[in-house]
C-alpha cells in the first residue's frame, strides 16, 4: 500500500461527458503529481501541484484541469471526453527533497465508450 | 527528444537467475535522479529503487541494484534470484534539477520482464 488514494478505480462514460478524477496523496506529502498512461503514449506527466499552487505542466490537454485544496487532496477534471482519452490515470505524491521518490496510487481506469 | 531509452521490450529469465533491464537516459542537468518502478498485470505503480547523480555507490534495495555508469549514462535495474513475482513491466525513469518543486518524472516505454518455472 504506497499511501496514495485514487478514486474512483474505474470509470466508464460516454464521448462528450465530464468526469472528476481525485486523489489523497500519502499524509505529510505536499507535491500531487497526474500522469496519464496509454498503450500509444506510454506514462506522459500532466500537471504538479504543491501545497496548493500549480508547479508545472506537462503534456495536459486544455480540456483537462486540477486543482489541490487546503487539505491537499487533489482533483482531476476532464471535460469533453473522446474516445482517445481512455487510459489509466495516475496520481502520485511525495516529499520534500530530490531523493524522494513518487508514491504512486493504484489508478483510476477511464473508458470512454 | 526522448530521454529515456529502453531497449527490451521484453525478457525472460529462468526462476532463481538474475537478469540485468537496461536504460539509458540523455540530460544536460549535472544534478538529477534515477527510479525503477514495477508495475505488475494489476496495474499498481510501484517503486524499486533510486539512484542520485552524486551517488558514488551504485544503490541496492533487498534484491534489486542498480548498475549506474554515469559517463555512459546508463542506469540498469539487476535483479538477483528471480522470483515467479517478479514478472511485471519495469518502467526507468528520470527527475531532472534538483528543486523539489519541480520534480516531475520522465519515464521509459517499459520492459516486460517474464519469469520461467
Amino acid at each position: 500500500d504506497s499511501g496514495v488514494t485514487q478514486t474512483p478505480k474505474h470509470l466508464i462514460t460516454a464521448t462528450g461527458q465530464r468526469v472528476t478524477l481525485r486523489c489523497s496523496p500519502r499524509s505529510g506529502d505536499l507535491s500531487v503529481y497526474w500522469y496519464q498512461q496509454s498503450l500509444d503514449q506510454g506514462l506522459q506527466f500532466l500537471i504538479q501541484y504543491y501545497n496548493g499552487e500549480e508547479r508545472a505542466k506537462g503534456n495536459i490537454l486544455e480540456r483537462f484541469s486540477a486543482q489541490q485544496f487546503p487539505d491537499l487532496h487533489s482533483e482531476l477534471n476532464l471535460s469533453s471526453l473522446e474516445l482517445g482519452d481512455s487510459a489509466l490515470y495516475f496520481c502520485a505524491s511525495s516529499g520534500q527533497g530530490a531523493d524522494q521518490p513518487q508514491h504512486f496510487g493504484d489508478g483510476t481506469r477511464l473508458s470512454i465508450l | 527528444a526522448q530521454k529515456i531509452t529502453q531497449t527490451q521490450p521484453g525478457m525472460f529469465v529462468q526462476e532463481k537467475e538474475a537478469v540485468t533491464l537496461d536504460c539509458t537516459y540523455d540530460t544536460s542537468d549535472q544534478s538529477y535522479g534515477l527510479f525503477w518502478y514495477k508495475q505488475p498485470s494489476s496495474g499498481e505503480m510501484i517503486f524499486l529503487i533510486y539512484q542520485g547523480s552524486y551517488d558514488e555507490q551504485n544503490a541496492t534495495e533487498g534484491r534489486y541494484s542498480l548498475n549506474f555508469q554515469k559517463a555512459r549514462k546508463s542506469a540498469n535495474l539487476v535483479i538477483s534470484a528471480s522470483q515467479l513475482g517478479d514478472s511485471a513491466m519495469y518502467f526507468c525513469a528520470m527527475r531532472e534539477g534538483v528543486r523539489t518543486s519541480y520534480g516531475k518524472l520522465t519515464f521509459g516505454q517499459g520492459t516486460i520482464l517474464t519469469v520461467h518455472p
